[in-house]
């Protein structure tokens, strides 16, 4: 079944460590995003990427960096330049032609400890 | 930037109500979507309104969307137990190139 992976589901870092979070879909999606969420919050854009070697800043890129070098893969670090990094990440695909739909990935929690 | 706002933030009503949410934007739009967020989940896509329509239907959702008062409206229709969970509305705007979502509402569907 196609679908987008997020892993991991928890995620523990310590403060100055920078931290990766994988995102994977086999979606055969062009475009790939990540967002913030805060609790009880909406989504906030972190970075999103059209095609392969090649991404954008959202809202809220500071502290955040992010790689496209598969189609496939779209992985976000956090690095410790972000202040109050405690948040669930999400991680999302579409097609970039036409409107459709977001997939969404089921998440990653990041505490800071 | 905030594109969508939902209204009410929170709404609880009995199973076998009928729930409706409300969404506000600002700027023009292509289309715009709604997503349901089941606690601690990913969000999942439920319906894609164009801004040349005016009314759509899937299952028990009825979403409208009033582009002269740049507003929609999500309408569950005999709530289940199932359906409690945050609903969000995202814009797709003419001049980005992404999904801008709203704060959501929080629906609590008691039995």
């Amino acid at each position: 079944d196609g679908g987008i992976t997020q892993s991991p589901k928890y995620l523990f870092r310590k403060e100055g460590q920078n931290v990766t979070l994988s995102c994977e879909q086999n979606l055969n999606h062009d475009a790939m995003y990540w967002y913030r969420q805060d609790p009880g919050q909406g989504l906030r854009l972190i970075y999103y990427s059209q095609i392969v070697n090649d991404f954008q800043k959202g809202d809220i890129a500071e502290g955040y960096s992010v790689s496209r070098e598969k189609k496939e893969s779209f992985p976000l670090t956090v690095t410790s330049a972000q202040k109050n990094p405690t948040a669930f990440y999400l991680c999302a695909s579409s097609i970039v032609q036409g409107s459709y739909g977001y997939t969404f990935g089921s998440g990653t929690r990041l505490t800071v400890v | 930037s905030q594109q969508g706002e939902e209204d009410p933030q929170a709404l609880s009503i009995q199973e076998g109500e009928n729930a409706t949410m409300n969404c506000s934007y600002k700027t023009s739009i292509n289309n715009l979507q709604w997503y349901r967020q089941n606690s601690g989940r990913g969000l999942v896509h439920l319906i894609l309104i164009r801004s040349n329509e005016r009314e759509k239907h899937s299952g028990r959702l009825r979403v409208t969307l009033d582009t002269s008062k740049k507003s929609s409206s999500l309408l569950i229709t005999a709530s289940r137990a199932a359906d409690t969970a945050s609903y969000f509305c995202a814009t797709d705007a003419i001049i980005a190139q992404k999904l801008v979502f709203g704060q959501g509402t929080r629906l609590t569907i008691n039995p």
